[in-house]
C-alpha cells in the first residue's frame, strides 16, 4: 500500500539557517505533491504544490524539489525565523483521489 | 481565515453516544473532505463529497457516516462512540476534485473528547 514517510523527530535549527525537511513515499507514482503548514490546534494551510514533471518550485523563502526516481521531496526554508516554527506536512494525491498526508515533521527555529 | 467553517469547536461526550459535526465549505467550493487527526495516527482521510455525491472513501469506520447537502454544507455523524474516537476532526474544501492544481482549504477543526 501507499506509504508516506516524514521524519517524526523534531528539527531544531538556529534562526537564519536553512531548514530542510524530507518526504519519502513508496508504492505509488503521484501526479503531484503538496506541502502544508500546521500550527498547534489549527488546520493545515497550503504552502506549495509541485507536479511530477517539475523538478523545483520556489515561493519567497520556500523551495520544494521533487525527485520521482528517488520518490522523494525536499522542502527548504531559507533564512528561517522563529515564526516558521510549526509542523510541516507533505501530501500526495492517491488512487482514492483524495490527498494522503504524511505524519509531519515539527520544525523549531531558535532565536 | 480559510473560509471553511466548522462547528462546534469542542465537543465532550460519553462512550456510546452519537454526535454530529458540521462543516460549511468556502464559497464556490463544491467538494468537501473529512479528515481525522490523532496523536498516533496523523491526518487520516475519512471521506470526500463532491456536489452532494460521495466521491472517495478512506479509512472511515462503519459507525461513522457523512453527507453533503444541496447547499453544499456537510455533516459527519459519529455513533456508538468509543474512547479511541477522541481526536481532532477537520473538514476541508476545494473547488473541483482531481484537478491538477487542486489544493485543500481546512477549517479549524472540531476537538472531540469521548469520556
Amino acid at each position: 500500500s501507499q506509504k508516506i514517510e516524514q521524519n517524526s523527530e523534531a528539527l531544531n535549527i538556529q534562526e537564519g539557517k536553512t531548514a530542510t525537511l524530507t518526504c519519502n513515499y513508496t508504492n505509488y507514482s503521484p501526479a503531484y505533491l503538496q506541502w502544508y503548514r500546521q500550527d498547534p490546534g489549527r488546520g493545515p494551510v497550503f504552502l506549495l504544490l509541485i507536479r511530477e514533471n517539475e523538478k523545483e518550485k520556489r515561493k519567497e523563502r520556500l523551495k520544494v524539489t521533487f525527485d520521482t526516481t528517488l520518490k522523494q521531496s525536499l522542502f527548504h526554508i531559507t533564512a528561517s525565523q522563529p515564526a516558521d516554527s510549526a509542523t510541516y506536512l507533505c501530501a500526495l494525491d492517491s488512487p482514492r483521489r483524495a490527498l494522503t498526508f504524511g505524519s509531519g515533521t515539527r520544525l523549531q527555529v531558535q532565536p | 481565515d480559510s473560509g471553511v467553517t466548522q462547528t462546534p469547536k469542542h465537543l465532550i461526550t460519553a462512550t456510546g453516544q452519537r454526535v454530529t459535526l458540521r462543516c460549511s465549505p468556502r464559497s464556490g467550493d463544491l467538494s468537501v473532505y473529512w479528515y481525522q487527526q490523532s496523536l498516533d495516527q496523523g491526518l487520516q482521510f475519512l471521506i470526500q463529497y463532491y456536489n452532494g455525491e460521495e466521491r472517495a472513501k478512506g479509512n472511515i469506520l462503519e459507525r461513522f457516516s457523512a453527507q453533503q447537502f444541496p447547499d453544499l454544507h456537510s455533516e459527519l455523524n459519529l455513533s456508538s462512540l468509543e474512547l479511541g474516537d477522541s481526536a481532532l476532526y477537520f473538514c476541508a474544501s476545494s473547488v473541483f476534485p482531481g484537478a491538477t492544481n487542486e489544493k485543500l482549504f481546512f477549517g479549524s477543526g472540531t476537538q472531540l473528547s469521548v469520556l
